[in-house]
């Protein structure tokens, strides 16, 4: 089963608008990362933004912010004044703690954002 | 400021044929080193990671080796590509895995086996 569930597979806005990527995951460990990554298309996969389980401060970098709903286990990426570069294709990543051969980082299946100048 | 550099862009190989895909990474020692697949239209799955030199822990079983031959250096390989193995594959580092640390990436490999 997936442990990391992004329900849209695209999006798209304008320019200047808000947008907000939902994430769910599924987990029963205690201690957890959640991680935002963009793909580019040059290849280059960037990081973006954590929150940490423990955490119950609103993370945020930049234009980048979470929402992070712990008891619905889920964490959305809210991304403000959108520019057309923002254009690409967004992962969410859980990071658990787990058996030695678990422990690591699941992704999601990633969505993909156009945004129109 | 550390930097990771994969070797080739993109590779077109005949089914059977050998691979190999490198990843080099700057300004930082002992890194944790992962190589991570994407099928098309598929999520990232872990194949391999690396917490030193000459130890390498498979992940996901594809048929294909991974080896830390220094501290910096990663490589994927196989003697007899599958069709199978198209996809796109990321290299990553980060400080720790048992810890959570934020992974960096690679600017990625595309291997398209026909």
């Amino acid at each position: 089963a997936q442990k990391v569930i992004q329900v849209w597979s695209t999006a798209s806005r304008q320019e200047g608008e808000e947008l907000t990527l939902d994430c769910s995951y599924e987990t029963s460990q205690v201690l957890y990362h959640l991680f935002w990554y963009k793909h580019l298309l040059s290849g280059e996969m960037v990081f973006l933004i954590r929150q940490m389980s423990s955490s119950t401060a609103k993370e945020r970098s930049g234009r980048y912010s979470v929402v992070f709903q712990k008891s619905l286990k889920s964490i959305s990426l809210v991304i403000s004044a959108l520019q057309p570069d923002d254009s690409g294709k967004y992962f969410c990543a859980l990071w658990e703690l787990s058996l030695p051969s678990n422990t690591g980082f699941y992704f999601g299946k990633g969505t993909s954002l156009t945004v129109i100048p | 400021a550390q930097t990771i550099h994969q070797w080739p862009v993109a590779e077109i190989k005949a089914v059977g044929s050998p691979l190999s895909l490198g990843c080099t990474i700057k300004g930082k020692s002992s890194p944790n080193l992962y190589w991570y697949w994407q099928a098309t239209g598929g999520t990232l799955q872990q194949l391999f990671y690396s917490i030193t030199v000459g130890q390498v822990e498979s992940v996901v079983q594809l048929n294909l080796s991974a080896s830390r031959p220094k501290d910096d250096q990663f490589i994927l390989s196989t003697e007899k590509l599958l069709l199978s193995h198209s996809g796109f594959y990321l290299c990553a580092w980060s400080l720790n895995r048992n810890s959570g640390n934020t992974l960096y990436f690679g600017e990625g490999s595309r291997l398209i086996v026909v």
